[in-house]
């Protein structure tokens, strides 16, 4: 059974960037989308963004200009990057693997997620002067 | 963005008896060419990360007790706990995943009457 492990600074100083690291037990990268979730009180579970093995990310709009998620398959490991944070990205951050459906659109393949099946453990992070 | 609305934000259920959660979209989930309609439940027990119960609105996830069920189709959808056992105490969440950004309901917190 995959499990993901995730690593990072929970405490920062508003202004730095947030990296968090999570490491994928199998390397099954091929076939999943790997994603980034984070839960705070206020805001409940937001998507931040996700990453395909080749590389391709899909972020969502609300943070899009301060983050990055990237992928290092050698080492079966992916990672985020939220830069200038401040107290509203206080939270609890999850890496999880999504379920991704294969499906022919006329020529090409279209990937599709429906649900992360697998999860990290979660970062706590506290965002303070 | 797609804004996801759970109802009630909590419940008290017997042991034993049926537990419902409503999920309302503000767009339809149906994707017509396939039929399917594009959410998922998860279920997060204190102090744990978000556990996958059902996909496509009603497709239980591997290991997922029958006693959870879903349903519904376009903008309304149910999760139904059909006999509660106390290991069923926990929030639970909907998620649309018909178009980016996927969106998460506000969740519903299931507890023992």
């Amino acid at each position: 059974q995959v499990q993901l492990h995730q690593r990072g600074a929970g405490l920062l100083k508003p202004a730095k960037t947030l990296s968090l690291t999570c490491a994928v037990s199998d390397g099954s990268f091929s076939d999943y989308f790997w994603s980034w979730i984070r839960q705070s009180p206020g805001k409940g579970l937001e998507w931040i963004g996700d990453i395909v093995h080749r590389g391709s990310t899909n972020y969502n709009p609300s943070l899009k200009s301060r983050v990055t998620i990237s992928i290092d398959t050698s080492k079966y490991e992916f990672y985020l990057k939220l830069k200038s944070v401040t107290a509203a990205d206080t939270g609890t951050y999850y890496c999880a693997r999504g379920k991704r459906l294969a499906e022919w659109s006329g020529d090409f393949i279209q990937y599709y997620f429906f649900g992360s099946d697998v999860w990290g453990q979660g970062t706590p992070v506290a965002v303070s002067s | 963005d797609i804004v996801m609305t759970q109802s009630p934000d909590s419940l008290a259920v017997s042991l034993g008896e049926r537990a419902t959660i409503t999920c309302q979209s503000s767009q339809s989930l149906l994707y017509s060419s396939n039929n399917k309609n594009y959410l998922a439940w998860y279920q997060q027990r204190p102090g744990l990360p978000p556990k996958l119960l059902m996909y496509w609105a009603s497709t239980r996830e591997s290991g997922v007790p029958d006693r959870f069920s879903g349903g519904g189709t376009g903008t309304d959808f149910t999760l139904t706990i059909s006999s509660l056992q106390a290991e069923d105490v926990a929030l639970y969440y909907c998620q649309q995943y018909y178009s980016d950004p996927w969106t998460f309901g506000q969740g519903t917190k299931v507890e023992i009457k």
